[in-house]
């Protein structure tokens, strides 16, 4: 079955350069979430789409921005990089939320691969 | 989560052991709970979950049970492999602004299987 896809799996930056992370979500799956993982810590939510739309915000600097395109794949950029930026950075994608029976129910998230970043 | 830096909890169990990672979540209203395993360098990956209309739900050598009343979920795997070696995750899913979703990890366990 086909996962969710990122890229690059590497990437080494210098302080103050900027890094665009790739993320193609599972075939139908119209909604991507973007999680940060430093050294030995959990994943941190940072942004979500639906549709191609922003979702929802978590801990994310202002000197990152992320956006979701007419094919759902999705890019995370990151301007003015810092040493604290270096992270495993995870995209996962899911069907969102299902509504039926006056509820809401969460779907499965599924999690890419994942992005090594070190800032340098 | 509550972070704890590099020194994540370790669990080591014999192969063929049966072992059982504990999990407290924080949110009373959450209602879908997810138990994701993670290998060194790779993404989480889903194992198995469990909503909260259920307080026990059974896979393959896998079962999480839940306890709403004290927030407390489990994973327990049977017999053991030295595959089964890996850091999990209970992740518990949250409503964000408007219909939107996001996961909330715990810290995570590490598991080592030994011979």
């Amino acid at each position: 079955a086909a996962g969710v896809i990122q890229s690059p799996r590497h990437l080494i930056k210098e302080k103050r350069e900027t890094a665009t992370l790739k993320c193609y979500p599972i075939p139908r799956h119209d909604t991507v979430y973007w999680y940060q993982q430093g050294p030995g810590q959990d994943p941190q939510f940072l942004i979500s789409f639906y549709e191609k739309m922003q979702s929802d915000k978590g801990s994310i600097p202002d000197r990152f921005s992320a956006q979701q395109f007419s094919d759902y794949h999705s890019e995370l950029n990151m301007s003015s990089l810092e040493l604290g930026d270096s992270a495993l950075y995870f995209c996962a994608s899911s069907l969102g939320l299902r509504l039926e029976y006056g509820g809401r129910y969460g779907e499965t998230q599924y999690f890419g691969p994942g992005t090594r970043l070190l800032v340098l | 989560g509550e972070s704890v830096g590099l020194h994540l909890p370790t669990l080591s169990v014999q192969e063929g052991d049966n072992s059982i990672i504990n999990c407290a979540y924080s949110n009373s209203a959450s209602d879908y709970f997810i138990w994701y395993k993670q290998e060194s360098g790779k993404g989480p990956q889903f194992i198995i979950d469990i909503r909260s209309n259920m307080d026990k739900r059974q896979g393959q050598r896998v079962t999480v049970l839940l306890n709403k009343t004290v927030k407390h979920l489990s994973l327990q795997i049977a017999a053991t492999q030295p595959g089964d070696s890996a850091v999990y995750f209970c992740a518990e899913n949250i409503f964000g602004v408007g219909n939107t979703d996001k996961l909330i990890f715990g810290t995570g366990t590490r598991l080592q299987v030994f011979p």
